[in-house]
């Protein structure tokens, strides 16, 4: 089976601080992603990447930068933390077939609270 | 652009009954491929159903089935003898090609309740 893993379920960190989340993907996948899900909002793409050192933005990628020097590790980057990026952080892969029939395989997610 | 609309923010069933969770979408393609996903309250959101465009058949996972309605651009999921473990938040996806890789569209899902 796939496994993603978050590095943390629970977050808090504090207006203005530099916030990294962490997630690492074990199944080779070139495709690895960052949503946000909001009540109400569903998921919104923030960031994606297709390789190493790849990245494309998302529907909502202000605010945040990611990084993926390494195949099974893709960052998510808070620079300046604000309270309005408060929410559940999760991320995803899926491998690189072509074919759009690949589903998406998710982390447990981050809930991050900014105060 | 794609849009993928759940209009039931929350639906209740009782135990053993059947359920059908409505979505509909936007697109202008022709082949595409549709989803359904389960995000229980222990978080990890997992595969329920997928369903492609081309196919006329249903797709079917044990209780779990799908009414492909294309030319409406209707995708509705029926749960068959629910289960308390069937509570969770359901979301309808739809899978577009992002330029560089295939990524999702979600709906804003539907928070399903069972009841004993």
């Amino acid at each position: 089976d796939v496994k993603v893993t978050q590095s943390s379920r629970y977050l808090v960190k504090r207006t203005g601080e530099k916030v990294f989340l962490e997630c690492v993907q074990d199944m080779d996948h070139e495709n690895m992603f960052w949503y946000r899900q909001d009540p109400g909002l569903g998921l919104r793409l923030i960031y994606f990447s297709y390789d190493v050192k790849m990245k494309e933005k998302g529907d909502i990628p202000e605010g945040y930068s990611v990084s993926r020097e390494k195949k099974e590790r893709f960052s998510l980057i808070l620079e300046s933390a604000s309270t309005n990026q408060t929410s559940m952080y999760l991320c995803a892969s899926s491998p690189q077939t072509g074919f759009r029939n690949q589903p998406q395989h998710f982390g447990d997610g981050t809930r991050l609270s900014i105060l | 652009a794609q849009t993928v609309t759940q209009s039931q923010p929350e639906m209740s069933v009782q135990e053993a009954e059947t359920v059908t969770l409505s979505c509909t979408y936007d697109t202008s393609e022709s082949d595409y491929y549709l989803f359904w996903y389960k995000q229980p309250p222990s978080r990890q959101m997992i595969l329920v159903i997928r369903q492609e465009a081309y196919k006329q058949q249903n797709a079917t996972e044990n209780r779990f089935s799908v009414n492909f309605q294309k030319a409406a651009k209707s995708f509705s999921l029926k749960i068959s003898d629910s289960q308390l473990g069937d509570a969770a938040m359901y979301f309808c996806a739809y899978n577009t090609y992002g330029g560089a890789t295939n990524k999702l569209i979600f709906g804003t899902g539907t928070l399903l309740a069972v009841q004993p």
